[in-house]
């Protein structure tokens, strides 16, 4: 398997665009999450989905953040308006959790955004 | 929610010594502890992992204690080698029944080894 595909690998937009982050999970991995990654606050949980169901959403800083998983294999994290604070590395990982005992996650190589 | 504080946040050794990283948690529902490695400008890794039944876990130079009672666990790296520098993140989830938790993580510690 070629892991958790992510892209882009790097974004750069100006302030008040849209951005579209996009997750291709394992294959038979059933949970998925979106993190972001910064030097101040570390790796915070944005959401996450099992089954392709989103459990826990409270992560997402705020309405201008929404993510979709349609299916199995494909999910989106958008920012509309995107902001320079938004600037981050936002990794997505999938997990196959095995009913009961917690999976490892793995990450994917991770998009990192600028916004200018 | 489950809070995850680690420490130090930075730890430099010399090469050959021991390095040991310290995290705790808050909710005691939390049963399952994984440490991530992850090198500069790569994606987190999975080095190793403890269940909540389980009080140490070995992995070569790589071990892992967990004190439920204190809500505790630590990392430690023996005979530390250049490349083991990278940032190391503990994490806790909680996990819900009949789905997967969500993994908190701890801040990181940045390990620099010194040949």
């Amino acid at each position: 398997d070629a892991g958790v595909i992510q892209s882009p690998r790097h974004e750069v937009t100006e302030m008040g665009q849209e951005v579209t982050l996009r997750c291709k999970p394992i294959s038979g991995h059933n949970s998925l999450f979106w993190y972001r990654q910064t030097m101040m606050r570390g790796l915070e949980l944005l959401i996450y989905f099992n089954n392709n169901v989103p459990i826990d959403d409270s992560g997402m800083p705020e309405d201008r953040f929404s993510a979709k998983m349609p299916n199995a294999s494909f999910s989106t994290l958008k920012i509309q308006p995107s902001e320079p604070r938004d600037s981050a590395v936002y990794f997505c990982a999938s997990s196959p959790w095995e009913g009961g005992n917690t999976g490892e996650l793995f990450f994917g190589e991770g998009s990192r955004l600028t916004v200018l | 929610g489950e809070n995850v504080e680690q420490h130090p946040s930075t730890l430099s050794v010399q090469e050959g010594d021991s390095a040991v990283i310290k995290c705790t948690y808050s909710d005691s529902a939390s049963n399952y502890f994984p440490w991530y490695k992850q090198e500069l400008g790569k994606r987190p890794q999975l080095i190793i992992d403890i269940r909540s039944n389980v009080g140490e876990k070995k992995d070569q130079r790589i071990a892992v204690t967990l004190n439920k009672t204190a809500k505790h666990f630590s990392l430690h790296i023996t005979e530390t080698q250049p490349e083991d520098s990278a940032v190391y993140f503990c994490a806790a989830i909680v996990n819900y029944g009949g789905s997967q938790g969500n993994l908190i993580f701890g801040k990181g510690t940045k390990l620099s080894v010194k040949p």
